[in-house]
């Protein structure tokens, strides 16, 4: 079981909006901020979002991280058959003293 | 930027030891945590711990204390990842990765390194 708590799945037909949530407590997200990965099948994990809201070059803006107390959401627009992949969210836990992450969504498009 | 890449795959019989690598290029390798994560079949990534390549400093999960042990060879930029007596359950894959400071800052993740385990 994962210290933060995701959907396993989501879904969405092309040019939709998704957003996947990711929930935690005062002791990871409540007081650290979040990270999001991107994997596909068979490859390593992918940095999508950081410190919460930040996106690394290279990912487009349609896709956007927010938090908000110990919750935090993952927002994809404009929906593409190249974003079905399966999504984590992770943060520094301070009671673990390290990082964590959620069980992980897996994003079809329809 | 720091790039990281991992020996291959291996198969191996229950009770038998292992390590495996991650070795980084580039001058960010030593003042970077070095981070191992495990994925088993079908599941999620979990943190096993880290290692500060510049004094091998270690911080283990406690899901994984005893488990397994991490060590580093700052000389030529290479994290190490061992087991002494594996486990059918140890089958996964496992990939190393940058850690940034104290967060969940996972940046750039080697190829990843299969292990299998079965008798």
């Amino acid at each position: 079981q994962s210290v933060l708590t995701q959907p396993p799945s989501a879904s969405g037909t092309p040019g939709q909006r998704v957003t996947i949530s990711c929930s935690g407590s005062t002791s990871n997200i409540g007081k650290n901020p979040v990270f999001w990965y991107q994997q596909f099948p068979g490859a390593a994990p992918k940095l999508l979002i950081y410190r919460s809201n930040q996106r690394p070059s290279g990912v487009p803006d349609r896709i956007s991280g927010s938090k908000s107390d110990t919750s935090a959401s993952l927002a994809i627009s404009g929906l593409r058959s190249e974003d079905e992949a399966d999504y984590y969210c992770a943060a520094r836990d301070d009671r673990l003293g390290g990082p964590v992450f959620g069980g992980g969504t897996k994003l079809t498009v329809l | 930027e720091v790039q990281l890449v991992q020996s291959g795959a291996e198969v191996k019989k229950p009770g038998e030891s292992l390590t495996i690598s991650c070795q980084g290029s580039g001058n960010r390798f030593i003042t970077n945590w070095i981070a191992w994560v495990r994925q088993m079949p079908g599941k999620g990534l979990e943190w096993m711990g880290m290692i500060f390549p510049d004094d091998s400093d270690t911080r283990y999960s406690p899901s994984f204390q005893g488990q397994v042990s991490m060590s580093v060879d700052k000389a030529i930029s290479t994290a190490y990842l061992r087991w002494s007596s594996l486990k059918a359950s140890d089958t996964a894959m496992y990939y190393c990765a940058t850690l940034m400071g104290s967060s969940a800052w996972f940046d750039p993740w080697g190829q990843g390194t299969l292990v299998t385990v079965s008798s």
